[in-house]
């Protein structure tokens, strides 16, 4: 059963820092990865995917990795700003079950 | 486009009562995906749709749940009779030609069941 665990829960930086938020998950067999932020009483809102067969993805300030065989995937942002306070989910589509697995959330808030 | 519509965003009802959600996809999409989101146990998946067909339910939490897809711009989430503990935010997704491809959100239903 495909699993997907976010660390740290909670991340508190200044403004202008670069950070890395970190997503690993238990079963190697999916199709893709998927970055979402979530703002406070709001639906998701899809930041970058990555396929399988990549290694990474680019947008903007933001730019996320993907290794299948370490089960593992993180997204860095890039000089934050306090725009970017929100929760940060990652999810994996499973290959065998063709379910989207979310993690809990990285809930990120940059201090002006 | 308008992107992916949930109606109502807030409902607030009692124990007992018969409530649906609603949702229509972006046109186009042929994979519609209903979830739902609680503290404890983050966001799941319930049903999803292809070309109007349910394909796995087995997210369902029970007889209580059920979902249709009369048409490729609307599908509905019923639950009836409803509980406290059905309390969560519901959100519908779809994507484009294949459910490996990027999932798009509604902003969700927040139901609240007194």
């Amino acid at each position: 059963k495909q699993e997907v665990t976010q660390i740290p829960a909670a991340l508190s930086v200044p403004e202008g820092e670069n950070l890395v938020l970190n997503c690993s998950f238990t079963d190697s067999a999916i199709y893709n990865l998927q970055w979402f932020r979530q703002d406070p009483g709001k639906g998701l809102t899809s930041l970058l995917l990555i396929q399988s067969s990549q290694r990474e993805q680019t947008s903007g300030r933001l730019n996320a990795s993907l290794d299948k065989s370490s089960g593992r995937s993180t997204l860095y942002i890039a000089a934050s700003q306090p725009g970017d306070s929100a929760t940060y989910l990652c999810a994996a589509l499973s290959s065998n079950t063709g379910k989207l697995i979310f993690g809990q959330g990285t809930t990120l808030q940059v201090k002006p | 486009d308008a992107g992916v519509i949930q109606s109502p965003r807030h409902e607030v009802t009692e124990m007992g009562q018969e409530v649906t959600l609603r949702c229509k996809p972006i046109s186009g999409h042929d994979y519609l995906f209903w979830y739902r989101q609680t503290m404890m146990r983050g966001l799941e998946l319930l049903i999803y749709f292809n070309n109007n067909v349910p394909i796995d339910d087995s997210g369902m939490p029970e007889d209580r749940f059920s979902a249709k897809m009369p048409n490729a711009s609307f599908s509905t989430l019923k639950i009836q009779p409803s509980e406290p503990r059905d309390s969560a935010v519901y959100f519908c997704a779809s994507s484009l030609v294949g459910y490996y491809n990027e999932q798009f959100f509604g902003p969700g239903t927040r139901l609240t069941v007194l």
